[in-house]
């Protein structure tokens, strides 16, 4: 399997539940990113990984908890969201440590989230 | 700081006929820069990227952007429009010397529409 690989597809969960998005890529890349994807927003950068180490975390609800256990995996846990937290969660990894703003961003086909 | 305007939230063409995606970027520094291609229920898919080599950037399914700094713009065409370009297009740019290096700021997105 090649690229970054996001699960599940479709999430749908209730506001008291605890979920988890996983992310993995095959590309050797050493950053991940975690985006959201809203309607009518912009992408909104949420977290960032870089050599496993969290390098930038863009004020985030604590409800959405980031783990990255290996450079391959990335997790996004999820507890007590809000329906507007519904959305497109998108996974990305890209080649070279984090201040290579050069390399483009690879991404995942994404979760969408209904918050019920 | 960075940021990406797009103008035009929807645009829309016949077959055949000339593309034109707005991008115009407001940064400090030459920053880098980026086209992706998100088709429905997909991630992001990288089109061409700028990053201060050649301003006329070619990427895939024959488009093209050209950097002008004079007009802080990074326009996307395509000279002949394709059923299958149909999807939203995102402009996204990153400063080399800021202190998010690598951080990817994107902008709202245009969706393409193409009339057979």
């Amino acid at each position: 399997e090649t690229g970054v690989t996001q699960t599940p597809r479709h999430l749908v969960m209730g506001m008291t539940n605890k979920k988890s998005l996983k992310c993995e890529q095959h590309l050797g890349h050493n950053a991940m990113y975690w985006y959201k994807q809203s309607a009518k927003k912009p992408l909104e950068l949420m977290f960032v990984y870089s050599l496993e180490e969290r390098v930038e975390n863009n004020s985030v609800p604590s409800r959405f908890s980031p783990e990255c256990p290996n450079s391959s995996h990335l997790f996004l846990h999820l507890h007590t969201l809000q329906p507007e937290d519904s959305a497109l969660y998108l996974c990305a990894s890209s080649q070279g440590s984090y201040g290579a703003a050069n390399t483009e961003a690879f991404f995942g086909q994404g979760t969408r989230l209904t918050v019920v | 700081a960075q940021s990406v305007t797009q103008l035009g939230s929807h645009v829309s063409v016949s077959e055949g006929a000339l593309v034109l995606l707005r991008c115009n970027y407001s940064s400090s520094v030459p920053p880098y820069l980026f086209w992706y291609v998100q088709y429905p229920n997909q991630g992001l898919q990288l089109l061409l990227k700028y990053t201060s080599a050649a301003t006329l950037v070619k990427g895939i399914n024959g488009f093209e952007a050209e950097f002008k700094k004079s007009e802080t713009s990074f326009h996307l065409t395509k000279p002949s429009a394709h059923m299958s370009d149909a999807a939203e297009y995102f402009c996204a740019v990153s400063d080399p010397y800021g202190g998010s290096q690598g951080n990817l700021i994107f902008g709202k997105g245009t969706k393409l529409s193409v009339k057979p």
